[in-house]
């Protein structure tokens, strides 16, 4: 059970250039999220899907793309990279559960991918 | 929409106590999460609260008060391996996508 994973771990893009990261997951989990991290700004969501054949956009979703072809695969696309895009990626999965009364909708998150586009 | 405060940075000295706030505003509450992320590592969760009052979890608590908008994280006996950035976060949206505060850098010193 290999939780959450990312490939690449490390890509440097020249500007205009375009790249994927993938996002696998084997927790069976439903809904999935892309999230960048930047120095003194915290997690924030680019987009993230409820299922299989559906994505939906976050709060900074614009120079990006996803797909969801398959319950267990999440994609982030940049068609062509700019430098603002500079900064780790992270996946995360859920699967929403109920413990002790409770909704929990804990994110498992993938180890990252540092991306520099110069 | 979702706004979440928390301090920027924090020393305190092994074998102590911490207490890391967040205050947040949400036009729904749906819970709040504390996620732990050493330097160079994915986030970790720690715990999640929906309803008021003191979890524990070890050497962990988290405390909620939704009247407020306010949680606070508690370490106890704290350790050098708990040098790491702490991270509140509010789920909401039909996916409990999760809004994070910019998080809070511990250092605990010998």
């Amino acid at each position: 059970n290999a939780g959450v994973t990312q490939t690449p771990k490390f890509r440097v893009l020249k500007t205009g250039q375009s790249m994927t990261l993938l996002c696998a997951q084997d927790m069976n989990h439903e809904y999935m999220y892309w999230y960048r991290q930047d120095p003194g700004m915290g997690l924030r969501l680019i987009h993230y899907s409820v299922g299989e054949g559906t994505t939906a956009k976050g709060e900074v979703p614009d120079g990006y793309n996803v797909s969801r072809l398959k319950k267990q695969n999440f994609l982030l696309g940049l068609e062509s990279a700019a430098p603002s895009q500079t900064s780790v990626y992270f996946c995360a999965s859920t699967l929403p559960r109920r413990d002790s009364g409770k909704s929990s909708y804990e994110q498992y998150f993938g180890p990252g991918t540092r991306l520099t586009v110069t | 929409g979702q706004n979440i405060d928390q301090p920027t940075e924090m020393t305190a000295t092994e074998g102590a106590i911490v207490q890391i706030n967040c205050t947040y505003q949400t036009s729904g509450f749906n819970g709040l999460f504390w996620y732990q992320q050493h330097a160079g590592e994915a986030p970790t969760f720690l715990s999640y609260n929906v309803l008021d009052g003191l979890e524990e979890k070890g050497r962990f608590s988290s405390f909620l008060s939704r009247s407020k908008g306010y949680s606070y994280l508690l370490l106890k006996e704290l350790q050098m391996k708990d040098s790491a950035s702490y991270l509140c976060a509010v789920p909401s949206g039909s996916a409990r996508q999760l809004t994070f505060g910019s998080g809070t850098q511990l250092t605990v010193l010998p």
